[in-house]
């Protein structure tokens, strides 16, 4: 099957610096992906989508300017946390859609805690 | 807004036992998918549903698309504690030029030995 990794799959920073996580697709090509955020013992939120080469799609609610998105490859998206606050800890997690069907396959998840 | 039901969303039943969890809503959808999820890792996809009426099976796993395509039920059959986690559905819509997956808030099964 599909295979999507994420980067790191964990990460403890401090309030106010800016953390960097990776979607890669490793055996396809995915011209879109799909982020989300997943608050304990909730299901999840879509953040954003992300098409390659292309400015990223945000939900309503979702500061744009706090949560970048770079799909700067068919096999790489990433999202930085701006400025992160303890609000921002939550468990963020990515989806890549093969092809031009409607299957997601979703990477296995980063853990964010801001301190 | 689309919205997905999901009942129900605890479940703790001994290892044996049969279960069904409900995925409703009042819209219609393209097709629906169901995932498991187990803690601190990303939604595996189980099945996929397009067709009203369809059923799938997985193993002891038996998944129904509704007619109407608006509702789907997962089946569980002799659950053994290798099922426990979180099962999700997610509904499909294409609107406009890409697809966006509508989750309902999960069903937490645990499966005691």
């Amino acid at each position: 099957g599909a295979v999507v990794s994420q980067h790191p799959s964990w990460v403890i920073c401090k309030s106010g610096t800016s953390v960097k996580i990776e979607c890669r697709s490793l055996d396809f090509q995915a011209t879109t992906m799909f982020w989300y955020r997943q608050f304990p013992k909730q299901s999840l939120m879509l953040m954003a989508t992300s098409n390659e080469g292309s400015k990223a799609t945000y939900e309503q609610g979702v500061e744009k300017d706090k949560f970048l998105i770079n799909h700067a490859s068919l096999t790489l998206s990433t999202l930085t946390v701006t400025s992160a606050h303890p609000e921002d800890s939550s468990f963020y997690i990515c989806s890549a859609e093969r092809g031009a069907g409607y299957e997601q396959y979703f990477g296995p998840g980063t853990r964010l805690t801001v301190t | 807004t689309q919205l997905l039901e999901q009942s129900p969303q605890f479940l703790s039943i001994q290892e044996g036992e049969n279960l069904t969890v409900y995925c409703n809503s009042s819209s219609v959808f393209s097709s629906l998918q169901w995932y498991r999820q187990e803690p601190g890792e990303g939604p595996v996809l189980l099945v996929t549903v397009v067709t009203g009426g369809e059923v799938k099976k997985l193993k002891r796993l038996t998944f129904q698309f509704g007619d109407a395509r608006k509702d789907s039920s997962l089946h569980i059959t002799a659950a053994q504690p290798g099922d426990t986690g979180l099962y999700l559905c997610a509904g499909v819509n294409y609107g406009g030029s890409q697809g966006n997956l509508i989750f309902g808030k999960g069903t937490k099964l645990s499966v005691k030995p």
